[in-house]
């Protein structure tokens, strides 16, 4: 079985400072893992994945996070905080197969402090 | 690309009564399609696995009588919340797998209220 851990349900940064999301996963088979956006009353949003190769990812609006097998961990970074970051992030895990489920992280909501 | 519509955005509807809820690929051929539900403030749980052609596979614990879940073209996926109770109250998303380098595409969510 599949799970994931996101630390922190809350996290809150001033405009500019690094952003720092963390997410920690269980799997039994090698995963495929991926960072979401969701704005209010909204769908969600694919921020990156990770699927195979270079472990560290690059994705949408300056985010990016790195695949560690050793920690099990897929932490999400930004460098520079924007006022329109704030929203819900989910990380997500998925076996590696096709149109295999994902299975989501709890959120973590995202305050950008002016 | 990879653009998946849901319909209604919104819903109020009373209980006891049916409600359906559409996706569709709009861009591509979604064989297999998930349908989640969002309580507010919490994450998504996945409901269930949409099959085109055969019957969905439902999570633990979800209600396959009540939540009816119907796949009969690569391009739709319906779920439909039957005998709708105001604990049915929630925002329901549908995913697609898009077959392109393993990529999952969300629709905008639904809202239902039951009132």
């Amino acid at each position: 079985a599949q799970s994931v851990t996101q630390l922190g349900s809350h996290v809150s940064v001033s405009e500019g400072a690094l952003v720092l999301l963390r997410c920690n996963y269980s799997s039994s088979v090698p995963p495929y893992l991926f960072w979401y956006v969701q704005y209010p009353n909204q769908g969600l949003q694919l921020l990156l994945k990770y699927t195979t190769g270079a472990t560290l990812v690059k994705g949408i609006n300056g985010f990016e996070a790195e695949f560690k097998k050793s920690e099990t961990s897929f932490h999400l970074t930004k460098p520079s905080a924007h006022m329109s970051d704030a929203a819900e992030y989910f990380c997500a895990v998925s076996e590696g197969s096709s149109a295999s489920k994902i299975i989501f992280g709890s959120g973590t909501r995202l305050s950008i402090r002016p | 690309g990879a653009v998946v519509s849901q319909h209604p955005s919104r819903v109020i509807c009373k209980s006891g009564t049916s409600v359906k809820i559409e996706c569709r690929s709009l861009d591509f051929q979604a064989t297999t399609m998930f349908w989640y539900r969002q309580f507010p403030k919490q994450s998504l749980m996945l409901m269930a696995t949409s099959n085109e052609g055969s019957k969905a596979t439902y999570e633990q614990g979800v209600e396959k009588d009540k939540f009816l879940i119907n796949h009969a073209s690569l391009t739709l996926s319906t779920l439909t919340v039957t005998s709708a109770h105001p604990e049915d109250s929630s925002f329901y998303i549908c995913s697609a797998e898009t077959g392109r380098g393993h990529g999952y595409t969300f629709g905008s969510g639904t809202r239902l209220t039951v009132v």
